[in-house]
């Protein structure tokens, strides 16, 4: 069994600070870790994606993310958060190898304050 | 170019009758994915479909629900006697199955509310 933990509901940020959204994730085998970012009555857009090498992944809008092995985690980041970040984010896993559905977090609303 | 679409955008039914949903993966995709989006239960994965394979239906949560995708393109959402548990936003996803393109592309989604 796969699963995906969101510890946080919402977070708040001031404009310009950094931001962090976090996910931990628990998966048999090595894993492929997404985030999707959900804007209101819209589906779910692709922000980026772990699947080996670099632990440190970047994407779209400005958005990295660190893949940590040991701590089985896959934190959301980006140094300046603005306005227009303000959404619901979901973290994504699933497994290298068989079923390629992915399991998500509960996911997070980020607040940006201006 | 063109993304997922999905049609209707919003369906209200009455309890009892059956609904079908569709959904128009991005061209070229060989996978294509159904989930549910509901308060209280988040993403649910319900079924997926790859190339001609058998679909993987382990996600479905009743006998009630069916899916069909027809010429590896197109697919079809069937819930039948819809409850009022069924009332939640179904979202399309399609994935290139190729090379080192796991991501997963969402149509908007449509909302099913059962009165």
């Amino acid at each position: 069994a796969q699963s995906v933990a969101q510890p946080e509901d919402q977070v708040n940020v001031a404009e310009g600070n950094p931001l962090t959204v976090k996910c931990t994730y628990s998966v048999s085998g090595n894993p492929y870790l997404f985030w999707y970012v959900q804007y209101p009555n819209r589906g779910l857009q692709f922000l980026l994606k772990y699947i080996t090498g670099d632990n440190l992944v970047k994407g779209s809008y400005g958005f990295e993310a660190e893949f940590n092995k040991s701590q089985t985690s896959f934190h959301l980041k980006k140094p300046s958060a603005l306005v227009s970040d303000s959404a619901l984010y979901f973290c994504a896993v699933r497994r290298d190898t068989g079923r390629r559905a992915l399991t998500f977090g509960s996911g997070t609303r980020l607040q940006v304050q201006p | 170019g063109a993304g997922v679409s999905q049609s209707p955008s919003n369906k209200v039914t009455e309890k009892g009758k059956d609904v079908e949903l569709r959904c128009d993966p991005i061209s070229g995709h060989t996978a294509l994915y159904w989930y549910r989006q509901s308060l209280g239960q988040g993403l649910e994965f319900l079924i997926y479909f790859q190339g001609n394979s058998a679909p993987d239906k382990s996600g479905l949560p009743s006998d009630r629900f069916s899916a069909e995708r027809t010429g590896g393109s197109v697919s079809t959402l069937t819930i039948q006697r819809t409850q009022q548990e069924d009332s939640a936003v179904y979202l399309c996803a399609s994935s290139y199955s190729g090379g080192h393109s796991y991501e997963q592309y969402f149509g908007p989604g449509t909302r099913l509310t059962v009165t």
